[in-house]
C-alpha cells in the first residue's frame, strides 16, 4: 500500500500570504513530483525530483518552489499566493517512470 | 507535438452493463502507456502500464489493452463501486515525464 501524505488537505488564504504544502512518503523513492491539476483539467507537472539535493522546474511553468533535503520530504512554496494559484495541487512519488503512488492532494483556495 | 486525447469525456452506464473507454496517443516515441482511476477529491490511483502493441493487462472487472495508436481499458460487468474518472498517461521515449489525458469521468447506476 502507497504511504505518501499531503498536508493540508484544504487552505483557505489570503492574497499575498507565505504557503507551504508538505508532502511526505515512507517508501523510500528517490523520485517525487508535483502536480497540479484544475477542475476537468489534465494533470500540469510543475516540479519534480530525482534525489536529495536535485529539483526540476516541470512543464507547466509556476511561481511555486520546492526542495528536497531529505529523501521523504518534498514541501512546495509559494511566497506570495494570488487568486491565480487556486487549484488542486498532487504530490506523488515512485521508483519506476510512470508508476506514480499519489497523495489526496492539497486543494488551495486564494481569496 | 506529443499529445494524449481521451474518450469519451463522460459514461454512464447501467449496472453490468459492459463498456470501453478510449486513450488515443500521437507521440513521437512511446516508452510507456499507464492507466490511472481518481475518485472525487483525491489523488489517481496506478492501475496498470502497457509497453508494446498487443499487450493487455486485467484486473478484477477491468482490462486495458495497447495498439500502435491507442489504449482501451474494457470495463466488464461494472459495478456502482466503479464510478470513477479514469486518467491515460504517456510516457515519450527518451524522457522521464507523463503526459496526462484529461480523462473520462465514468458514472454506474444500479
Amino acid at each position: 500500500e502507497a504511504d505518501i501524505y499531503q498536508t493540508p488537505r484544504y487552505l483557505v488564504i489570503g492574497t499575498g500570504k507565505k504557503i507551504t504544502l508538505e508532502c511526505s512518503q515512507t517508501m523510500g523513492h528517490d523520485k517525487m513530483y508535483w502536480y497540479q491539476q484544475d477542475p476537468g483539467m489534465e494533470l500540469h507537472l510543475i516540479h519534480y525530483s530525482y534525489g536529495v539535493n536535485s529539483t526540476e522546474k516541470g512543464d507547466l511553468s509556476s511561481e511555486s518552489t520546492v526542495s528536497r533535503i531529505r529523501t521523504e520530504h518534498f514541501p512546495l512554496t509559494l511566497e506570495s499566493a494570488r487568486p491565480s494559484h487556486t487549484s488542486q495541487y498532487l504530490c506523488a512519488s515512485s521508483e519506476f517512470t510512470g508508476e506514480l503512488f499519489f497523495g489526496e492532494g492539497s486543494r488551495l483556495t486564494v481569496l | 507535438e506529443d499529445q494524449v486525447t481521451q474518450s469519451p469525456e463522460a459514461l454512464r452506464l447501467q449496472e453490468g452493463e459492459s463498456s470501453s473507454l478510449n486513450c488515443s496517443y500521437t507521440v513521437s516515441g512511446l516508452r510507456g502507456l499507464f492507466w490511472y482511476r481518481q475518485d472525487p477529491g483525491k489523488g489517481p490511483e496506478f492501475l496498470f502500464t502497457l509497453y508494446s502493441a498487443g499487450e493487455e493487462k486485467e484486473k478484477e472487472r477491468l482490462k486495458a489493452t495497447l495498439t500502435k495508436k491507442e489504449s482501451f481499458l474494457h470495463i466488464t460487468a461494472p459495478k456502482p463501486e466503479d464510478s470513477a474518472t479514469y486518467l491515460c498517461a504517456v510516457q515519450v521515449y527518451n524522457t522521464d515525464k507523463l503526459i496526462f489525458g484529461t480523462g473520462t469521468r465514468l458514472q454506474v447506476f444500479p
